[in-house]
């Protein structure tokens, strides 16, 4: 098993640009969620999905889109970037997302807004 | 095949009424069933399990094998139980397989 893979790994944009960041697991779980990460800060959640065609917003959604065509793919969408959008963001996966479910982190994906 | 129903995609609710979220759902062994909640911008977080026969929050859910069901029961709604509700299940004897969650039903609590 791969586990799940980021792509890409580093990426510069200018204001207003949009682009997709990748995710995919390969290990079969329906849970799947982004994080973004920054200096000081603790992980926080953009958007989770709990399976093929349902997703929901996390605790920071704003400018960020995602969709959940299959159990394996969880793409997320900025649409018009912004510097405040300059961080590090890790997708993750599980079985379930309760308490004592393992969650398995990507590498992430650096991402730097001029 | 293993699924989970939710007929309501929104339920609105007034302050002191009763609240009833159902889900049915279809599985051929044992399973292990669930309600999850995701309050405004938070967590998806564990609410109940039909093993533990607990109430949180005020909440109740009991399993039907007979009608395969597991509504999710509260007697007085609250202004705060606004959230998202997801029915899931699990087959109850592999806790390594993957749960499978309904839709969702969106509860709103009206004043």
């Amino acid at each position: 098993n791969a586990g799940v893979t980021q792509t890409p790994k580093f990426q510069v944009l200018k204001t207003g640009q949009s682009m997709t960041l990748q995710c995919a697991q390969d290990m079969n779980h329906e849970y799947m969620s982004w994080y973004r990460q920054d200096p000081g800060m603790g992980l926080r959640l953009i958007h989770y999905s709990v399976g093929a065609g349902i997703t929901d917003q996390g605790e920071v959604p704003n400018g960020y889109n995602v969709s959940r065509s299959t159990t394996e793919d969880f793409p997320l969408r900025l649409l018009s970037a912004a510097p405040s959008q300059t961080s590090v963001y890790f997708c993750a996966s599980s079985y379930g997302p309760g308490e004592g479910e393992t969650q398995y982190f990507g590498p992430g994906t650096r991402l730097l807004v001029l | 095949a293993q699924r989970v129903t939710q007929p309501e995609k929104l339920l609105s609710v007034f302050k002191g009424a009763p609240v009833e979220l159902k889900c049915n759902y279809s599985y051929s062994g044992s399973p292990e069933l669930f309600w999850y909640v995701q309050y405004s911008r938070q967590r998806l977080q564990l609410l109940l399990r039909h093993i533990s026969r607990e109430s949180i929050k005020g909440f109740t859910a009991d399993l039907n094998k007979g009608e395969t069901s597991f509504h999710l029961k509260k007697p007085f709604a609250q202004e705060e139980d606004s959230a998202m509700y997801y029915c899931a299940l699990r087959p109850l004897m592999n806790r390594d397989d993957k749960i499978i969650f309904g839709k969702g039903t969106r509860l709103h609590i009206l004043p």
